[in-house]
Protein backbone atom coordinates (compact mmCIF):
# COMPACT_ATOMS: atom_id res chain seq x y z
CA UNK A 1 0.00 0.00 0.00
CA UNK A 2 1.16 3.44 -1.18
CA UNK A 3 1.92 5.42 2.01
CA UNK A 4 4.09 7.80 4.38
CA UNK A 5 4.29 6.80 7.76
CA UNK A 6 5.58 8.94 10.58
CA UNK A 7 7.31 7.52 14.40
CA UNK A 8 6.50 8.57 16.65
CA UNK A 9 2.55 9.07 16.45
CA UNK A 10 2.60 10.68 20.06
CA UNK A 11 5.46 12.03 21.95
CA UNK A 12 5.95 14.06 25.17
CA UNK A 13 9.44 15.34 26.16
CA UNK A 14 10.91 18.44 27.81
CA UNK A 15 12.56 21.42 26.88
CA UNK A 16 16.18 20.71 25.29
CA UNK A 17 16.03 17.10 24.67
CA UNK A 18 17.07 16.24 21.15
CA UNK A 19 14.46 14.26 19.64
CA UNK A 20 13.73 12.89 15.94
CA UNK A 21 10.71 12.39 14.41
CA UNK A 22 11.32 9.48 11.34
CA UNK A 23 9.05 10.06 7.52
CA UNK A 24 9.25 7.75 5.52
CA UNK A 25 7.28 6.94 1.94
CA UNK A 26 7.06 3.50 -0.14
CA UNK A 27 6.10 5.82 -3.37
CA UNK A 28 9.75 6.42 -4.79
CA UNK A 29 9.03 10.15 -4.27
CA UNK A 30 11.40 12.91 -5.08
CA UNK A 31 9.52 15.93 -2.89
CA UNK A 32 9.23 15.42 0.51
CA UNK A 33 8.21 18.20 3.28
CA UNK A 34 7.59 18.73 6.91
CA UNK A 35 4.27 20.74 8.52
CA UNK A 36 3.19 22.18 11.29
CA UNK A 37 -0.26 22.44 12.46
CA UNK A 38 -1.18 24.98 15.52
CA UNK A 39 -4.65 26.25 16.19
CA UNK A 40 -5.71 29.12 14.01
CA UNK A 41 -2.55 29.36 11.78
CA UNK A 42 -3.45 26.32 10.11
CA UNK A 43 -0.20 24.43 8.04
CA UNK A 44 2.70 25.74 8.21
CA UNK A 45 5.56 24.80 6.42
CA UNK A 46 8.94 24.11 8.42
CA UNK A 47 11.36 22.56 5.25
CA UNK A 48 11.02 20.30 1.94
CA UNK A 49 13.35 18.42 0.04
CA UNK A 50 13.39 18.37 -3.96
CA UNK A 51 15.70 14.81 -3.90
CA UNK A 52 18.37 13.26 -1.83
CA UNK A 53 20.83 15.86 -0.56
CA UNK A 54 18.95 18.84 -1.70
CA UNK A 55 16.54 20.60 0.95
CA UNK A 56 15.64 24.34 1.95
CA UNK A 57 13.42 26.23 3.93
CA UNK A 58 9.88 26.54 4.62
CA UNK A 59 8.39 29.61 6.57
CA UNK A 60 8.81 28.78 9.75
CA UNK A 61 12.76 26.47 9.70
CA UNK A 62 13.73 28.06 13.03
CA UNK A 63 14.66 25.50 15.69
CA UNK A 64 14.76 22.63 13.22
CA UNK A 65 17.08 20.51 10.75
CA UNK A 66 16.59 18.00 8.07
CA UNK A 67 18.40 15.97 6.59
CA UNK A 68 17.62 13.55 3.02
CA UNK A 69 20.30 10.88 3.05
CA UNK A 70 17.95 8.08 1.50
CA UNK A 71 15.15 9.03 -1.16
CA UNK A 72 12.60 7.03 1.27
CA UNK A 73 13.28 9.26 4.36
CA UNK A 74 13.13 12.65 5.76
CA UNK A 75 13.31 12.94 9.32
CA UNK A 76 12.59 15.86 11.38
CA UNK A 77 15.21 16.96 14.21
CA UNK A 78 14.88 19.36 17.19
CA UNK A 79 18.09 19.90 18.09
CA UNK A 80 16.49 21.60 21.55
CA UNK A 81 12.87 21.77 21.78
CA UNK A 82 11.14 24.65 23.21
CA UNK A 83 7.33 24.65 24.44
CA UNK A 84 6.33 26.77 21.47
CA UNK A 85 7.27 24.06 19.14
CA UNK A 86 4.16 21.60 20.93
CA UNK A 87 2.42 21.44 17.46
CA UNK A 88 0.79 18.71 15.80
CA UNK A 89 3.58 17.51 12.52
CA UNK A 90 2.96 16.23 9.01
CA UNK A 91 4.94 15.30 6.48
CA UNK A 92 4.06 14.89 3.14
CA UNK A 93 5.38 13.56 -0.35
CA UNK A 94 4.90 14.17 -3.93
CA UNK A 95 6.37 13.08 -7.51
CA UNK A 96 7.95 15.84 -9.07
CA UNK A 97 7.04 16.66 -12.90
CA UNK A 98 4.94 18.09 -15.14
CA UNK A 99 1.98 15.92 -14.27
CA UNK A 100 2.33 15.35 -10.64
CA UNK A 101 -0.97 16.61 -9.04
CA UNK A 102 -0.64 15.77 -5.32
CA UNK A 103 1.03 15.79 -2.13
CA UNK A 104 0.34 12.57 0.16
CA UNK A 105 0.42 13.24 3.63
CA UNK A 106 0.81 10.83 6.36
CA UNK A 107 -0.99 10.29 9.96
CA UNK A 108 0.70 13.25 11.98
CA UNK A 109 3.04 13.42 15.11
CA UNK A 110 1.45 15.45 18.19
CA UNK A 111 4.12 16.97 20.09
CA UNK A 112 4.32 18.23 23.47
CA UNK A 113 7.46 19.78 24.87
CA UNK A 114 6.79 20.36 28.68
CA UNK B 1 3.70 31.15 -4.42
CA UNK B 2 0.54 33.22 -4.54
CA UNK B 3 -1.45 33.72 -1.66
CA UNK B 4 -5.06 32.62 -1.05
CA UNK B 5 -7.94 34.17 0.82
CA UNK B 6 -10.64 32.01 1.74
CA UNK B 7 -13.83 32.54 4.37
CA UNK B 8 -13.23 30.70 7.62
CA UNK B 9 -15.90 29.24 7.97
CA UNK B 10 -19.44 28.53 6.03
CA UNK B 11 -22.59 26.09 6.45
CA UNK B 12 -24.30 23.55 4.39
CA UNK B 13 -27.11 21.47 4.62
CA UNK B 14 -26.98 17.59 3.88
CA UNK B 15 -27.39 16.82 0.46
CA UNK B 16 -27.42 20.22 -1.18
CA UNK B 17 -23.95 21.90 -3.13
CA UNK B 18 -21.63 23.34 -1.03
CA UNK B 19 -19.64 26.02 -2.82
CA UNK B 20 -16.52 27.51 -1.41
CA UNK B 21 -14.57 30.43 -2.95
CA UNK B 22 -11.17 31.10 -3.02
CA UNK B 23 -9.24 34.18 -3.68
CA UNK B 24 -6.18 34.44 -5.59
CA UNK B 25 -5.46 37.66 -7.31
CA UNK B 26 -1.76 37.52 -7.70
CA UNK B 27 -1.63 34.30 -9.19
CA UNK B 28 0.86 33.77 -11.65
CA UNK B 29 0.60 32.61 -15.52
CA UNK B 30 2.06 28.82 -14.19
CA UNK B 31 0.46 28.18 -11.21
CA UNK B 32 -2.16 25.82 -10.74
CA UNK B 33 -4.97 26.22 -8.46
CA UNK B 34 -4.91 23.14 -5.64
CA UNK B 35 -7.53 22.03 -3.46
CA UNK B 36 -7.10 20.14 -0.12
CA UNK B 37 -9.22 19.27 2.45
CA UNK B 38 -8.56 17.63 6.21
CA UNK B 39 -11.32 15.71 8.66
CA UNK B 40 -10.66 16.34 12.25
CA UNK B 41 -6.65 16.53 12.87
CA UNK B 42 -5.93 13.45 9.88
CA UNK B 43 -3.02 14.48 7.13
CA UNK B 44 -4.91 16.36 4.60
CA UNK B 45 -6.26 14.79 1.30
CA UNK B 46 -6.12 15.86 -2.68
CA UNK B 47 -9.05 17.06 -3.77
CA UNK B 48 -8.57 18.36 -7.29
CA UNK B 49 -6.38 20.91 -9.34
CA UNK B 50 -6.59 23.36 -12.67
CA UNK B 51 -4.98 25.88 -14.41
CA UNK B 52 -8.06 27.56 -16.01
CA UNK B 53 -10.07 25.26 -17.80
CA UNK B 54 -13.06 23.64 -14.80
CA UNK B 55 -12.00 20.70 -13.71
CA UNK B 56 -14.27 17.88 -12.16
CA UNK B 57 -13.72 14.94 -10.49
CA UNK B 58 -15.09 12.13 -8.28
CA UNK B 59 -15.42 14.21 -5.74
CA UNK B 60 -15.77 17.60 -6.91
CA UNK B 61 -15.80 19.85 -9.29
CA UNK B 62 -13.50 23.40 -9.54
CA UNK B 63 -14.61 26.63 -11.59
CA UNK B 64 -11.86 29.13 -11.95
CA UNK B 65 -13.04 32.25 -13.38
CA UNK B 66 -11.85 33.77 -16.41
CA UNK B 67 -8.88 35.95 -15.31
CA UNK B 68 -8.40 33.64 -12.86
CA UNK B 69 -8.22 35.68 -9.57
CA UNK B 70 -10.60 33.36 -7.82
CA UNK B 71 -11.98 29.89 -7.95
CA UNK B 72 -15.10 27.79 -6.33
CA UNK B 73 -14.57 24.18 -5.23
CA UNK B 74 -18.17 22.40 -5.71
CA UNK B 75 -19.07 19.55 -3.52
CA UNK B 76 -21.69 18.79 -5.38
CA UNK B 77 -24.25 16.36 -2.75
CA UNK B 78 -22.90 17.25 0.75
CA UNK B 79 -22.60 14.70 3.06
CA UNK B 80 -21.50 14.44 6.79
CA UNK B 81 -18.58 13.35 6.10
CA UNK B 82 -17.30 15.99 3.63
CA UNK B 83 -17.19 18.24 7.42
CA UNK B 84 -13.87 19.51 7.04
CA UNK B 85 -11.42 21.97 6.65
CA UNK B 86 -10.96 22.77 3.00
CA UNK B 87 -8.00 24.53 1.84
CA UNK B 88 -6.71 26.02 -1.45
CA UNK B 89 -3.04 26.72 -2.47
CA UNK B 90 -1.32 27.86 -5.82
CA UNK B 91 1.81 26.42 -6.93
CA UNK B 92 3.81 26.08 -9.81
CA UNK B 93 3.69 22.16 -10.75
CA UNK B 94 6.60 21.75 -13.45
CA UNK B 95 9.39 20.14 -11.23
CA UNK B 96 10.33 22.92 -9.63
CA UNK B 97 8.12 22.28 -6.79
CA UNK B 98 9.02 25.35 -4.04
CA UNK B 99 7.89 26.08 -1.24
CA UNK B 100 3.85 25.01 -0.55
CA UNK B 101 1.99 27.60 1.73
CA UNK B 102 -1.53 26.44 2.72
CA UNK B 103 -3.09 29.39 4.72
CA UNK B 104 -6.26 29.06 7.04
CA UNK B 105 -8.81 27.31 5.15
CA UNK B 106 -12.17 26.76 5.39
CA UNK B 107 -14.03 25.10 7.44
CA UNK B 108 -17.55 23.12 6.10
CA UNK B 109 -20.01 22.28 8.52
CA UNK B 110 -22.25 20.39 6.88
CA UNK B 111 -25.94 20.61 8.90
CA UNK B 112 -28.39 17.01 8.90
Amino acid sequence: EAQVTQNPRYLITVTGKKLTVTCSQNMNHEYMSWYRQDPGLGLRQIYYSMNVEVTDKGDVPEGYKVSRKEKRNFPLILESPSPNQTSLYFCASSPLGKNQETQYFGPGTRLLVL
Amino acid sequence: DAKTTQPPSMDCAEGRAANLPCNHSTISGNEYVYWYRQIHSQGPQYIIHGLKNNETNEMASLIITEDRKSSTLILPHATLRDTAVYYCIVRVNSGGYQKVTFGTGTKLQVIP
